[in-house]
């Protein structure tokens, strides 16, 4: 079966401070992979996305950026770190299919920024 | 802009009741629907998800399509208390191609009193 790791659970960083978040999943090949930021109390906010190894989709513009190394390895990176960059951070999974693939979330890192 | 949109909430429903969360769509070319549970403090996981238009039932879940209204629901059954979250539905459009990209409705936050 399927199965996505996500690191680390919790982070505290200083403003301006560097960030790197990664993600793996196990247990299938060329899956679809997303980060998403979730702000206390609000909903999903799609960041980035990729289709395949090297391919990033950026949704939004901001001081984050994503990198997919290899197949399934997805990560999340800041060179300099803003307050409003706090939030749940999560990484999901999906297999290109037929329409009725879902996407399948790992546990998110939960960042704090000071 | 594709939207999906969800009263925010809260729905509070007596233990045993049954809890109707809806989500209405924008986009008439959205092919699939995900409900999603989210804990506090937890990362979304799904229920279910529905491509045809009518009713699918898994266990004390009911998902409901109407394409033509552009109309997703989910019915609880017996809501218990460990029920409370906040439900998120999310919509997968045919003009998505192969990125599989969801587009998240708000969430409705769910409370179950015993």
């Amino acid at each position: 079966s399927q199965t996505i790791h996500q690191w680390p659970a919790t982070l505290v960083q200083p403003v301006g401070s560097p960030l790197s978040l990664e993600c793996t999943v196990e247990g299938t090949s060329n899956p679809n992979l997303y980060w998403y930021r979730q702000a206390a109390g609000r909903g999903l906010q799609l960041l980035f996305y990729s289709v395949g190894i090297g391919q990033i989709s950026s949704e939004v513009p901001q001081n984050l950026s994503a990198s997919r190394p290899q197949d399934r390895q997805f990560i999340l990176s800041s060179k300099k770190l803003l307050l409003s960059d706090s939030g749940f951070y999560l990484c999901a999974w999906s297999l290109l299919g037929t329409g009725d693939q879902p996407q399948h979330f790992g546990d998110g890192t939960r960042l704090s920024i000071l | 802009q594709k939207e999906v949109e969800q009263n925010s909430g809260p729905l509070s429903v007596p233990e045993g009741a049954i809890a109707s969360l809806n989500c209405t769509y924008s986009d008439r070319g959205s092919q699939s629907f995900f409900w999603y549970r989210q804990y506090s403090g937890k990362s979304p996981e799904l229920i279910m998800f529905i491509y045809s238009n009518g009713d699918k039932e898994d266990g004390r879940f009911t998902a409901q399509l109407n394409k033509a209204s552009q109309y997703v629901s989910l019915l609880i059954r017996d809501s218990q208390p460990s029920d409370s979250a906040t439900y998120l539905c999310a919509g997968l459009s045919r003009g998505s191609g192969n990125t599989g990209k969801l587009i998240f409705g708000q969430g409705t936050t769910l409370q179950v009193k015993p």
